[in-house]
């Protein structure tokens, strides 16, 4: 099955810079690769999302990267704010089978 | 968000007794998921179900087992709960992949300690 892992586990940056998560999968066949986001004491939410057919996706703040023949795909936060504070999981899953594969999550600390 | 409800929020039980936790949902969704997480873990399948019939285990098995007895009600049941089980329990809907809408809903979790 999809194996996916996030580097870094934890990742601390200053109030205003920009964070970087890169997760990792395993299996050629997934394209579809979401995160969600998981404030402290709450559910996990979903973020942004990009399918196979696209490089990167843009919303605000956040964006979205992938490079398919790597098989990586990273989370790229900029103008960091206190409540981007969170865990952020990536995940991965092929449309046929709609079954999410979850990174382990990390743990984003913005210093205001 | 109470499109999905989990029921009991917070559980404190004992070694060996069956515990049941249940999870409703107002989407109207298809497919619906339970997940362990545990620190470090990230979120781990124990169960899914695409359908009211249909019932598929996941990475985390052993130990659990699901009833789905409507499209909008799945249920997790420990038959003997033990200290390991102690953790962060989540149900989450999704909607059928015809709708090209593959996005998690998740419930607000089920806290479970096993002492």
């Amino acid at each position: 099955g999809e194996n996916v892992e996030q580097h870094p586990s934890t990742l601390s940056v200053q109030e205003g810079d920009s964070a970087v998560i890169k997760c990792t999968y395993s299996d050629s066949a997934s394209n579809y690769f979401p995160w969600y986001k998981q404030e402290l004491g709450k559910r996990p939410q979903l973020i942004i999302d990009i399918r196979s057919n696209v490089g990167e996706k843009k919303d605000q703040r956040i964006a979205v990267t992938l490079n398919k023949t790597a098989k990586h795909f990273s989370l790229h936060i900029t103008e960091t704010q206190p409540e981007d504070s969170a865990v952020y999981f990536c995940a991965a899953s092929n449309y046929g089978n709609n079954r999410l594969a979850f990174g382990k999550g990390n743990q984003v600390v913005v210093i205001p | 968000d109470a499109d999905v409800t989990q029921t009991p929020r917070n559980r404190i039980t004992k070694t060996g007794k069956r515990i049941m936790l249940e999870c409703s949902q107002t989407k109207g969704h298809d497919r619906m998921y339970w997940y362990r997480q545990d620190p470090g873990l990230g979120l781990r399948l124990i169960y899914y179900s695409f359908d009211v019939k249909d019932i598929n285990k996941g990475e985390i098995s052993d130990g659990y087992s699901v009833s789905r007895q409507a499209q909008a009600k799945f249920s997790l049941s420990l038959e003997s709960a033990i200290p390991n089980q102690t953790a962060l329990y989540f149900c989450a809907t999704q909607a059928h992949a015809s709708t090209g809408a593959n996005v998690l809903t998740f419930g607000a979790g089920s806290r479970l300690t096993v002492l």
